[in-house]
Formats: structure tokens, sequence, C-alpha cells
């Protein structure tokens, strides 16, 4: 099982809609949940930071994370054509070496 | 600030070939991180570094080796290429690991290996 599952898509949606991007994950040593955007051929770069438990919100964005459950969730609302990349989860543990694990990814695109 | 700069864009090598992908930082960043991306997949770290004369392996480090001599620079080598190494290379760096410290990513290299 990997440590962190993400439905990899690809998701098409109409611009103006709300998406909802997620992951699940198996390790509950993870304590900070990320989200990245990465447009095409270019490197990740973060969309949102959340740490354990609890809503963030950011303009139009906004994550949401359920220990309970292993379960986060990315939120666009009003989405643009801008808004078309692939969104990749990512989290890591308190402990040890930190190093970030990374859902596969999910392409989005937003149709004008 | 340049950022995390990469170095070549693309590149095609022969099986068995060797090769050094080159990331630079000029953020003064403590800790630098080789990833790889494979279509349809997520990033799988390679190796990394905290600090200089300091690295350590990650996820997938066979095939390849790196060094840390300047806090500025952590190249990466492939001393004998194969087909399973053609991917996409992403460099990052951030200031420190703990808490939510945002790695920050070059643009890439594309590595197809023929």
């Amino acid at each position: 099982q990997k440590e962190v599952e993400q439905d990899p898509g690809p998701l098409s949606v109409p611009e103006g809609a709300i998406v909802s991007l997620n992951c699940t994950y198996s390790n509950s040593a993870f304590q900070y949940f990320m989200w990245y955007r990465q447009y095409s051929r270019k490197g990740p770069e973060l969309l949102m930071y959340t740490y354990s438990s609890g809503n963030k919100e950011d303009g139009r964005f906004t994550a949401q994370v359920d220990k309970s459950s292993k379960y986060i969730s990315l939120f666009i609302r009003d989405s643009q054509p801008s808004d078309s990349a692939t969104y990749l989860c990512a989290m890591k543990s308190i402990q040890g070496a930190q190093k970030l694990v990374f859902g596969q990814g999910t392409r989005l695109t937003i149709n004008p | 600030n340049a950022g995390v700069t990469q170095t070549p864009k693309f590149r095609i090598l022969k099986i068995g070939q060797s090769m050094t992908l080159q990331c630079t930082q000029d953020m003064n960043h403590n800790y630098m991180y080789w990833y790889r991306q494979d279509p349809g997949m997520g990033l799988k770290l390679i190796y990394y570094s905290v600090g200089a004369g300091i690295t350590d392996k990650g996820e997938v480090p066979n095939g390849y080796n790196v060094s840390r001599s300047t806090t500025e620079d952590f190249p990466l080598r492939l001393e004998l290429a194969a087909p399973s190494q053609t991917s996409v290379y992403f460099c990052a760096s951030s200031y420190s690991i703990w808490t939510q410290e945002t790695q920050y990513f070059g643009p890439g290299t594309r590595l197809l290996v023929l």
C-alpha cells in the first residue's frame, strides 16, 4: 500500500465550477500537509500548507485535513482556466528527516 | 534572486553513458533535494543534503550519486545510464526541514536514456 494515494485524473471541469481534489494516506505520523501546483513543464510550487487537522483558506483555495480519516482535500472556488495544472499533495511527519512524501498528482483542466 | 536553477533542461543519453545534472540555489538554503518524476507519478526523493559535506539517501538512490561541496551547489551524477532512469529530475532547496518550511523547486531536467 502506498503511503499517499491520489487520484491521477485527469479531471476536466467548466470555468466557474467548484473543484475538489483529494488524497488519502496511511502513515498516522504525518502532521504537515501541503498542496503543490505544477504547471506543464515547470517545477512544483507550494500552494497551501496546513498543520494537523482543520481548514485553511487562501482566496479561492481551501485546504482541509481530517486526520481521523487520514484524508485531505483541496477546494478551488470559482475555478479559472489559469488553475489548469497538476496538483500534488505532499505530507511529512514531525519525526526523523522530515522528508516529503508526494501523491501521484491530479491533472486538472478548467475549460473556458 | 534566481532561486533554484538546473542545467541542462533536456538531455538524451545512450545506455551506459554518464552525466551530471547541475543544481544551484542562491537563497543560502541549507537543505537541498533531488527528486525524479515519472509520468503519472508523484515525486520520489533520490538524495538529499542537510548542508555542505553531508548527504543521505532518499527513497530511490540506486544508480545515482551526489556531492555537496558548497552551500549553493548540489550536483546529481548518473554513472551508467539505464532506460529506467528516463525521467524528469527536479532539484529543490529549503532553509530548514522543520515545520512549515517550504521547498523551492527548480524548473527540472528532462532526461531520455536510449
